[in-house]
């Protein structure tokens, strides 16, 4: 079955600790999409990117470092410059005008 | 003015109630509208798209009015599974393979027995 799928589920960052959350699509989608939830907020975007190699900006990348080396992976790191990282990090992705697909999410904490 | 605007709630609502939700979008050049479900400390899943004409699913009835820039999902007959955060969503397209997603914040819906 296509999908998109988010790896680990839940994630423990000690202060000062870069960590990588996984995002892997087989629905042949071009565009994919990192966003931030936080408790009882909406979605903010992080990194987009759509097509390999090449990635921009969302409105809120600092402290954030992504990768798009294949269509199908889109590695998330959160490096120790991310101040308040403790989140809830939805993957997406999509083609156009079309609706975007999410993957089930990082929960991520800092210990 | 926000791109995506949407009532917070939570709406509080009894069984069997018909509530509706809002939505108001800024930027005329929107090009598709959808709105999805997100159950608490899950991921968003898309609930329909919202067409031009109107379109239905069920209980549930999406509207979209281009000129006023705003859109609504009805949902009749709640059950205690639509408890849930209902998001409305404008793609901004500008052509090409990616789109340009907007959120808006939500609205929280509880349906009591």
């Amino acid at each position: 079955d296509g999908g998109i799928t988010q790896s680990p589920k839940y994630l423990f960052r000690k202060e000062g600790q870069n960590v990588t959350l996984s995002c892997e699509q087989n629905l042949n989608h071009d565009a994919m999409y990192w966003y931030r939830q936080d408790p009882g907020q909406g979605l903010r975007l992080i990194y987009y990117s759509q097509i390999v190699n090449d990635f921009q900006k969302g409105d809120i990348a600092e402290g954030y470092s992504v990768s798009r080396e294949k269509k199908e992976s889109f590695p998330l790191t959160v490096t120790s410059a991310q101040k308040n990282p403790t989140a809830f990090y939805l993957c997406a992705c999509g083609t156009g005008p079309d609706e975007a697909f999410f993957g089930q999410g990082t929960r991520l904490t800092v210990v | 003015r926000k791109e995506v605007e949407q009532d917070p709630g939570p709406f509080n609502v009894p069984e069997g109630a018909t509530v509706a939700f809002n939505c108001t979008y800024s930027n005329s050049a929107s090009q598709s509208f959808f709105w999805y479900r997100q159950d608490c400390r899950k991921e968003p899943k898309l609930l329909m798209s919202v067409y031009s004409s109107g379109n239905e699913d069920g209980r549930f009835t999406a509207q979209l009015n281009r000129a006023s820039q705003y859109i609504s999902l009805l949902i009749r007959d709640s059950k205690l599974s639509d408890s849930a955060t209902y998001l409305c969503v404008v793609n901004l397209y500008y052509g090409g393979s990616q789109g340009n997603l907007i959120f808006g914040k939500g609205t929280k819906l509880s349906v009591k027995p």
